[in-house]
C-alpha cells in the first residue's frame, strides 16, 4: 500500500517549456487534489475533482491544466510554464464520506523550478 | 465565508517546554478540523482531527487539541517538546457543501525546537 505518490520528486524547466505532473493513489479515493506551497502563503488549491472524468478549478488555477481519466491517477499540467510557477507542488486524496470530514492523505511533493 | 488564520507564523521553544499552536477560525455552519504537521522535505500528514464527540482530541506523537465552539478555535498543545517536534504545522477546516467538502488550509506555524 504506497497511499498517495508522485512523479517526478523534481524539475527543473525553462520558461516556456510544458511539463506534467503525475499523481497515483492507491486507497480507491474519490476526492484528488493538487495544491502548491510558497513560503508563507501555505497551500492554495490549484485544481480538485470529485471522481473518475470531473475536475474543477481551485483557488489559484490560472496557468494549469487537469485531467482524472482514471480513478486513481490525477494529472496536472503546465501548458507554458512561467517563473511564478515555481513551487513545491502536492498532490492529495481524499474518501467522500461524511464521517471521515474530508481527512486528506498527501503525497511526497514535487519540487519544480522555472527558470 | 470560511477562513482559518493562524495567529503565529514561527513559534521557537526550548526542547521539554510545553507549546500552544493557536488556530481560529471562520464558518456559517458545522466543520469539521486538523492538524497536520509537515517535516522538512516531506508531504504533509494527518496529526490528528476533529470530527464530533469529545472537544479534546488526541493525535500521535503526544499532541492534543481542544475545540472551542464559542470562540472557534482549535489550537494544538503538547505538554513538552522534542527536538524531533521541529517541523511546521497545518490547521485545516472543512465544511459540506453541496457535492462534497470545502477544506481551507491555514498559512502554517513553524515550530522550532532549541537544545
Amino acid at each position: 500500500n504506497a497511499g498517495v505518490t508522485q512523479t517526478p520528486k523534481f524539475r527543473v524547466l525553462k520558461t516556456g517549456q510544458s511539463m506534467t505532473l503525475l499523481c497515483a493513489q492507491d486507497m480507491n479515493h474519490e476526492y484528488m487534489y493538487w495544491y502548491r506551497q510558497d513560503p508563507g502563503m501555505g497551500l492554495r488549491l490549484i485544481h480538485y475533482s470529485v471522481g473518475e472524468g470531473t475536475t474543477a478549478k481551485g483557488e489559484v488555477p490560472d496557468g494549469y491544466n487537469v485531467s482524472r481519466l482514471k480513478k486513481q491517477n490525477f494529472l496536472l499540467g503546465l501548458e507554458s510554464a512561467a517563473p511564478s510557477q515555481t513551487s513545491v507542488y502536492f498532490c492529495a486524496s481524499s474518501y467522500w464520506g461524511g464521517p471521515t470530514g474530508d481527512t486528506q492523505y498527501f503525497g511526497p511533493g514535487t519540487r519544480l523550478t522555472v527558470l | 465565508a470560511q477562513s482559518v488564520t493562524q495567529l503565529d507564523s514561527q513559534v521557537p521553544v526550548f526542547e521539554e517546554a510545553p507549546v500552544e499552536l493557536r488556530c481560529n477560525y471562520s464558518s456559517s455552519v458545522s466543520v469539521y478540523l486538523f492538524w497536520y504537521v509537515q517535516y522538512p522535505n516531506q508531504g504533509l500528514q494527518l496529526l490528528l482531527k476533529y470530527l464530533s464527540g469529545s472537544t479534546l482530541v488526541k493525535g500521535i506523537n503526544g499532541f492534543e487539541a481542544e475545540f472551542n465552539k464559542s470562540q472557534t478555535s482549535f489550537h494544538l498543545r503538547k505538554p513538552s517538546v522534542h527536538i524531533s517536534d521541529t517541523a511546521e504545522y497545518f490547521c485545516a477546516v472543512s465544511e459540506i457543501v453541496a457535492g462534497g467538502f470545502k477544506t481551507i488550509f491555514g498559512a502554517g506555524t513553524r515550530l522550532f525546537v532549541k537544545a
